[in-house]
């Protein structure tokens, strides 16, 4: 089955700890979206990679950083410059950049930090 | 003022009955999305659509592109259409609503 595929489901850190969220496909897609979501507010933009070993800035990437080595994988760390990390992570693909190419979700990851 | 608007925020409904979702946006797209976010938090594509009407099973999405205006239709709504259902729009990016919460009481 082709899909996206997030681990792990839930993530529990000490605050200062810098974290790493994985997110696979095997969709064969080139674009690639990390999205946080927080209680209230609409899904928001951390980074977006359109193709391999390139990756963009979204809306707040501050205290973010990616990577886009392989198709495949897109992972995000969360560094300990993150003030409000404590949040719903989800993963995208599309087949292509740019507007209009539908985006497919992954499950999530919870990352809870105390 | 977010650039997409959803109402209601929260809805109850009787199964059986009728459901109506609208989405408003003030941006220019080129698409409209329409998700649902089971309680879990996996997000599942309902429909994508620049213009007209889709329907799929018991949903139906219909847009007006010239009123900037979306709606998600759920006919005989059942227990398990209880999510969060999220309007996203296509301009340069995605730009979503912040959902409209949907329980569905047997």
């Amino acid at each position: 089955d082709g899909g996206i595929t997030q681990s792990p489901k839930y993530l529990f850190r000490k605050e200062g700890q810098n974290v790493t969220l994985s997110c696979e496909q095997n969709l064969n897609h080139d674009a690639m979206y990390w999205y946080r979501q927080d209680p209230g507010q609409g899904l928001r933009l951390i980074y977006y990679s359109q193709i391999v070993n390139d990756f963009q800035k979204g809306d707040i990437a501050e205290g973010y950083s990616v990577s886009r080595e392989k198709k495949e994988s897109f992972p995000l760390t969360v560094t300990s410059a993150q003030k409000n990390p404590t949040a719903f992570y989800l993963c995208a693909s599309s087949i292509g950049p740019g507007q209009g190419y539908e985006q497919y979700f992954g499950p999530g990851t919870r990352l809870t930090v105390t | 003022k977010n650039e997409v608007e959803q109402s209601p925020q929260n809805l109850t409904a009787q199964e059986g009955e009728f459901i109506t979702i609208n989405c408003s946006y003030s941006v220019g797209i080129s698409a409209l999305h329409w998700l649902q976010q089971h309680p879990g938090g996996g997000i599942v594509s309902l429909f994508m659509l620049s213009s007209g009407k889709k329907k799929h099973g018991r949903l139906i999405a219909t847009i007006n592109i010239q009123e900037k205006h979306s709606s998600l239709h759920i006919t005989a709504s059942h227990p398990r259409d209880s999510a969060v259902y999220i309007c996203a729009v296509y301009t340069d990016k995605l730009i979503f609503g912040t959902g409209t919460r949907l329980q569905v009481f047997p």
